[in-house]
């Protein structure tokens, strides 16, 4: 099955500078990468993914690169504030069952 | 449209008891799914639901059975509570294969084994 690793396990900036989530994951057949933001005691949610036939995405603050080659993708924001404080969750897709294997998420901290 | 909902938000078992945890979404997915998130760590899949009729085993299913009860319905069940069975317990759905592949989360059960 897929196995997805995810770096670092917490991360923390001052408020405006950048943030960089990295993951690898094992099975070359994965297709889909979404990364999902979960604030304390709340529902993980969708921020943004990518397919495996694109190597960037972008939406505003956040963006994230995908290297097939390398089987790692990562998830950029910049111009971080208070509000991105959360823990993020990366995730990988095989096709077949639509199942999601996820990384052990990274808590963001972003200091005022 | 409410997404997609649990019950209950909260529980507290005594070892070897029995529960049901219900999950629905209104949102026409054909597959469900159940995760469990234990603390500092990530989601893992118990079992899923591609369509409606079909259940499969995820990463951890030992100690947990399911049902799909209809398209809108998946249920978990816990036959005898264990104290390693202590955390919280999130329902997912997502669209028709072929559509987009994001899952919405339902809002989550934190459970606890004594």
């Amino acid at each position: 099955g897929e196995n997805v690793e995810q770096h670092p396990s917490t991360l923390s900036v001052q408020e405006g500078d950048s943030a960089v989530i990295k993951c690898t994951y094992s099975d070359s057949a994965s297709n889909y990468f979404p990364w999902y933001k979960q604030e304390l005691g709340k529902r993980p949610q969708l921020i943004i993914d990518i397919r495996s036939n694109v190597g960037e995405k972008k939406d505003q603050r956040i963006a994230v690169t995908l290297n097939k080659t390398a089987k790692h993708f990562s998830l950029h924001i910049t111009e971080t504030q208070p509000e991105d404080s959360a823990v993020y969750f990366c995730a990988a897709v095989l096709n077949a069952g639509n199942m999601l294997t996820f990384g052990g998420g990274t808590r963001l901290m972003v200091k005022p | 449209n409410a997404g997609v909902t649990q019950t209950p938000k909260f529980q507290v078992l005594k070892t070897g008891q029995s529960m049901t945890l219900q999950c629905a979404q209104d949102m026409n997915h054909n597959s469900m799914y159940w995760y469990r998130q234990d603390p500092g760590m990530g989601l893992r899949l118990i079992y899923y639901s591609a369509s409606e009729g079909t259940t499969d085993k995820g990463e951890v299913p030992n100690g947990y059975n399911v049902s799909r009860l209809n398209k809108r319905e998946f249920s978990l069940r816990l036959e005898s509570a264990a104290p390693s069975q202590t955390s919280v317990y999130f329902c997912a759905s997502s669209g028709p294969s072929g559509s987009s592949n994001e899952q919405f989360f339902g809002p989550g059960t934190r459970l606890t084994v004594l």
